[in-house]
């Protein structure tokens, strides 16, 4: 069946380090990826996208490229502030229904 | 700009209680869902709705329904509250782009506990 695998966290990281959140995927056909935020005791935040393969999304400094030859999302972001610190999910469109199957999640600590 | 709304925020129930988690959009979107968090396990699909009067189980339906009377409101019902439903749940709504779903919108959730 279709699945995300992300890496473990918590990652930690010192303000302007260089991020990177390996992502990969299984699924049938040709899914739609994303990467989803979700700050502390808050909801789920879009940000980021791809549709097709060698699609780069990108917002707030973050991007990934879509790769089907690898199936991989990975997240990176060049510079991180404190402010980035909170939980990320990859995670995939599996069908037609809006349903989302998300990877566990990795949570990002960003330190002054 | 409300979006997607649910309510009630927090929620304590005792084992055996049930009750309602409420959720509604105002963006006109076909496509609704609940998923409950839980460390380490992302988040799962309980059910899904595809437009009004249609709904269908997700990954973890047990223990849960739902029903979908309108386009804006989708309520998830838990039966006989259980301790191993403590967790947080969010509701999100969603549309039909070129080729299928795309970009999902979230609520900002509930976290419910059961003692």
């Amino acid at each position: 069946g279709n699945s995300v695998t992300q890496m473990e966290g918590p990652v930690t990281l010192s303000e302007e380090a260089f991020l990177t959140i390996n992502c990969t995927y299984t699924a049938t056909g040709y899914p739609s990826l994303f990467w989803y935020v979700q700050y502390p005791g808050e909801g789920l935040q879009l940000l980021l996208k791809a549709t097709k393969a060698d699609d780069k999304g990108s917002n707030k400094g973050f991007e990934a490229t879509y790769r089907k030859e690898t199936t991989s999302f990975h997240l990176e972001k060049g510079s991180v502030q404190v402010s980035d610190s909170a939980v990320y999910f990859c995670a995939l469109f599996t069908d037609s229904w809006g349903k989302l199957q998300f990877g566990a999640g990795t949570q990002v600590v960003v330190t002054p | 700009n409300a979006g997607v709304t649910q309510t009630p925020k927090f929620q304590v129930l005792k084992t055996g209680q049930s009750m309602t988690l409420q959720c509604a959009q105002d963006m006109n979107h076909e496509y609704m869902s609940w998923y409950r968090q839980d460390p380490g396990m992302g988040l799962r699909l309980i059910h899904y709705s595809v437009g009004a009067g249609i709904t269908d189980q997700g990954e973890v339906p047990n223990g849960y329904n739902v029903s979908r009377s309108t386009t804006e409101d989708f309520p998830l019902r838990l039966l006989s509250a259980a301790p191993s439903q403590t967790s947080v749940y969010f509701c999100a709504s969603s549309y039909s782009g070129g080729g299928g779903g795309t970009e999902a919108f979230f609520g900002q959730g509930t976290r419910l506990t059961v003692v």
